[in-house]
């Protein structure tokens, strides 16, 4: 299994540009949800979803789209990049707590700059 | 409203010391769910553990170990005997029961720093 797969690393983007940070996994987990990470602000809840075709908004959702077409991916996309955007972004995807006590996985991140 | 505190931004100590790092947590829920991550230099996400609001049981792994105090609202993360490698930002997180271990809602972090 590789996990919970995230694409690009890096990315520079202009203020004005849009894009899409994709995120995969293959643990057939039912849980999936974008966190992005600022200095000396912990992770915050962008969107999430609890199964293929619902979502729903975190903590700091604006700015941002999600979808969830397939139990596999859960791409995040910026309509038009500001430099507040500028952050790293993870994305996490977990079992049914209700079937198990098991942990939230994480990919390894997207570290986005936005000039 | 949930909310994590943890309020040591930065500890420092020399190998050998014992560390304890505090989380402080808000919220209306009867159920939920502890975590605690640590994050790395190379910056990756690392499960250490959950814990659920009902079971108040103290947890040790090795030279990790976690107090829970539902009556001071605090899970408090010790680590014995510090070694170099302990060094990583440690985030303490919380989430509702209806959204356990998905919707989390994460401390600022603390950054542990321990020297040989």
């Amino acid at each position: 299994n590789a996990g919970v797969t995230q694409t690009p690393k890096f990315q520079v983007l202009k203020t004005g540009q849009s894009m899409t940070l994709q995120c995969a996994q293959d643990m057939n987990h039912e849980y999936m949800s974008w966190y992005r990470q600022d200095p000396g602000m912990g992770l915050r809840l962008i969107h999430y979803s609890v199964g293929a075709g619902i979502t729903d908004q975190g903590e700091v959702p604006n700015g941002y789209n999600v979808s969830r077409s397939t139990t596999e991916d859960f791409p995040l996309r910026l309509l038009s990049a500001a430099p507040s955007q500028t952050s790293v972004y993870f994305c996490a995807s977990s079992y049914s707590p209700r079937d198990s006590f098991r942990p939230l996985h994480f990919g390894n991140g997207t570290r986005l700059t936005v000039t | 409203a949930q909310k994590v505190t943890q309020a040591q931004t930065e500890i420092s100590v020399v190998e050998k010391e014992d560390v304890t790092l505090d989380c402080v947590y808000e919220t209306r829920d009867t159920t939920y769910y502890l975590f605690w991550y640590k994050q790395p230099p190379s910056g990756e996400l690392v499960f250490l553990i959950r814990r659920n609001s009902f079971d108040e049981q103290n947890e040790i792994s090795g030279r990790y170990s976690w107090n829970f105090q539902k009556s001071t609202s605090s899970f408090n993360f010790t680590i014995t005997a510090s070694q170099v490698v302990d060094s990583a930002v440690y985030f303490c997180a919380l989430s509702e029961a209806n959204q356990a271990g998905t919707a989390l809602i994460f401390g600022k972090g603390t950054t542990l720093s321990v020297s040989s």
